[in-house]
């Protein structure tokens, strides 16, 4: 069964700093996916960025990149420029071929001004 | 941009009632999912859905929990006799089909209130 670990339940980081945020998983498949969701108070899931794991090239969505290192399963999330918007729940979540996402327990990221 | 819609936003039942949720995946997507999230907690998968059959589910999914693709637009989530933990927010999600569309897009959720 694939695991999912965040072990930062809060982190804080003044704007237009940068912060990252530290997930592992376990798994003993090779191809699979991984993702980042923010969850604002609103309650919606929306997705930050993905990782498909054959690419060795991290993926980077403007402000936001990941650290992806296979061997070690760790996928960490760079916010750089932190901004007031960027405040909310942040979870790291594991896909293998189209079965059920499972997901961190989360880390509650709070930007301060 | 195509979207995942969920009806009602917030529905308050009172214990032992049956409620249907309801999602409308995005148009040409062919699997659908159900995930919850207890207040405080992690979001949790609940059923797979494809082809008109369940593919996978959780232990949480159990015989109080059904779903449906009715039409060829809609995709519910019934719960036939709701309990007090039952109340949490409840996500539908939809995805396309080959490895560049394993991404899953959520819906804005249902919360679900049992009093």
């Amino acid at each position: 069964a694939q695991t999912v670990t965040q072990s930062q339940p809060e982190m804080s980081v003044q704007e237009a700093e940068t912060v990252t945020l530290s997930c592992t998983y376990d798994t003993s498949e090779s191809n699979y996916y991984l993702f980042w969701y923010k969850q604002p108070p609103s309650r919606q899931m929306i997705l930050v960025i993905r990782q498909e794991a054959y690419k060795q090239q991290n993926a980077t969505e403007n402000r936001f990149s990941v650290n992806f290192q296979k061997a070690a399963k760790s996928f960490s999330l760079k916010i750089s420029d932190s901004q007031l918007g960027d405040t909310a729940m942040y979870f790291c979540a594991f896909i293998w071929w189209g079965s059920r996402l499972t997901f961190g327990e989360g880390t509650q990221l709070t930007v301060n001004p | 941009e195509p979207e995942v819609t969920q009806t009602p936003s917030h529905q308050v039942t009172q214990m032992g009632q049956e409620v249907i949720l309801r999602c409308v995946p995005i148009s040409n997507h062919l699997y659908f999912y159900w995930y919850r999230q207890i207040l405080g907690q992690k979001v949790e998968f609940l059923v797979s859905f494809y082809n008109n059959e369940i593919s996978e589910k959780s232990e949480i999914f159990d015989d109080q929990f059904s779903v449906e693709r009715p039409d060829g637009s809609n995709f519910t989530l019934k719960i036939r006799s709701t309990k007090l933990e039952d109340s949490a927010m409840y996500f539908c999600a939809s995805r396309g089909t080959g490895m560049a569309y394993n991404e899953q897009f959520f819906g804005p959720g249902t919360r679900l209130t049992v009093l």
